[in-house]
């Protein structure tokens, strides 16, 4: 089925460890995006993306980063990761005036 | 910014009743776009309900309808004859409609949702 493909959906790391989250959607959705949902909160971007080869940061981007080299992939990478990063983590897609596309989420724990 | 309030943490409701969860907003814009979803335990992001702030008339789809006040800025979700599927947490969206060089008018702002619970 099209839409938005997330890997892993769980995901345990060591603190100081690093690791990239996978998006990939097959929508030709020109915007991406990856959240992080925090117990008792909503979602808050960490960064977005407009095209292939744009990025721009979100509200709470220290500490993640991202590239877009094809529209279809969006990878999040997470250097030194640090317990404050324990989240459940969506990436989305959508065409500018269209709904958005959510992916199903990575739980991800760091000890 | 903007920025969406959801003043109930939790709400419960009989199965085939009726239930109403409430979203405040903040905004100084005039053209943007309100959304409801739904997270079940599977943790998907499910859209319910869209509504364009330019339309007077308000949302409605098939059980699921909102109370749009532009002026209060307001945007409650009513569901009516609830069922046991509709348990979930329930998040409030925003989205300016307006369009800049950035992209960054297409990002979502959200509530930290209203768990509803359905009892039987």
């Amino acid at each position: 089925n099209a839409g938005v493909t997330q890997t892993p959906k769980f995901r345990i790391l060591k603190i100081g460890q690093s690791m990239t989250l996978q998006c990939a959607q097959d929508m030709n959705h020109n915007y991406m995006y990856w959240y992080r949902q925090d117990p008792g909160m909503g979602l808050k971007l960490i960064y977005y993306s407009v095209g292939a080869g744009i990025t721009d940061k979100g509200e709470v981007p220290n500490g993640y980063n991202v590239s877009r080299s094809t529209t279809e992939d969006f990878p999040l990478r997470l250097e030194l990761a640090a317990p404050s990063q324990t989240s459940v983590y969506f990436c989305a897609s959508n065409r500018q005036n269209s709904g958005y596309t959510f992916g199903s989420g990575t739980r991800l724990t760091v000890v | 910014a903007q920025t969406v309030t959801q003043s109930q943490p939790e709400m419960s409701v009989q199965e085939a009743e009726t239930v109403t969860l409430s979203c405040t907003y903040d905004t100084s814009e005039s053209d943007y776009y309100l959304f409801w979803y739904k997270q079940p335990p599977s943790r998907q992001m499910i859209l319910v309900i869209r509504q364009e702030a330019y339309k007077q008339q308000n949302a409605t789809e098939n059980r699921f309808s909102v109370n749009f006040q532009k002026a209060a800025k307001s945007f409650s979700l009513k569901i009516s004859d609830s069922q046991l599927g509709d348990a979930a947490m329930y998040f409030c969206a925003y989205r300016s409609a307006g369009w800049n060089s950035g992209g960054s008018n297409y990002k979502l702002t959200f509530g930290k949702g209203t768990l509803l619970t359905v009892n039987p």
